[in-house]
């Protein structure tokens, strides 16, 4: 199977802005989604397709996608931001099953 | 309001078996795709099956042969059969509802609706 690759943590000064990324073949055939996961809680859909937000999600969460790498920017970062976030897409080896980045923890100082 | 809501998970033996339950209120289980995940103890999250509204059913490597998804679309329920449990499916199970939608090179799918979580450890 395919593997999505995110850098474990990133700090960002509250008001500022921060930008995970996540590689994978996988990216070059299906776009990433990415899931705020706050401890205890379930993971939340936060942006989906080139650039799309569920209503709810603050217009501070962007996306974009570059051959094998897909980005989630939150731009003005706020301290309810503090959390994991996960890129996932369809595996491009096996298209019926899921891959999931291993996680990267934001935390805003 | 579109929800998830799971149920069934437990202390079970190694070598046992679960049931988890997962009742959608709010859309229809048997015209959706729908997935579910897992994430074990301070790990991330790890894809375990998806069902298409078709019936098609698809595992991880790691459970194949052991759990089994399926609907009851009369009680608008998703389950997860999982046979000869062993400590490595320690964690907690999420039911996800997937969605797709046409891009312009293709198609693109993403998790929408997630349910509250079931908790499953197995240990002697």
């Amino acid at each position: 199977s395919s593997e999505l690759t995110q850098d474990p943590a990133v700090s960002v000064a509250l008001g500022q802005t921060v930008r995970i990324t996540c590689q994978g073949d996988s990216l070059r055939s299906y776009y990433a989604s990415w899931y705020q996961q706050r401890p205890g809680q379930a993971p939340v859909l936060v942006i989906y397709g080139e650039n799309n937000r569920p209503s709810g999600i603050p217009d501070r969460f962007s996306g974009s996608t570059s051959g094998n790498t897909g980005s989630l920017t939150i731009t003005g970062a706020q301290a309810e931001d503090e959390a994991d976030y996960y890129c996932a897409s369809r595996d491009s080896s096996d298209n019926h099953h899921y891959v999931f980045g291993i996680g990267t923890t934001v935390t805003v100082l | 309001e579109v929800q998830l809501v799971e149920s069934g998970g437990g202390l079970i033996q190694p070598g046992g078996s679960l049931r988890l339950s997962c009742a959608a209120s709010g859309f229809a289980v048997s015209s959706n795709y729908m997935s579910w995940v897992r994430q074990a103890p301070g790990k991330g999250l790890e894809w375990v099956s998806l069902t298409y509204s078709g019936g098609n059913t698809y595992y991880a490597d790691s459970v194949k042969g052991r759990f089994t998804i399926s609907r009851d679309n009369s009680k608008n329920t998703l389950h997860l059969q999982m046979n000869r449990l062993r400590d490595g499916d320690t964690a907690v199970y999420y039911c996800a509802r997937e969605l797709v939608a046409a891009a312009d090179n293709g198609y693109y799918y993403y998790l929408d609706v997630w349910g509250k979580v079931t908790t499953v450890t197995v240990s002697s």
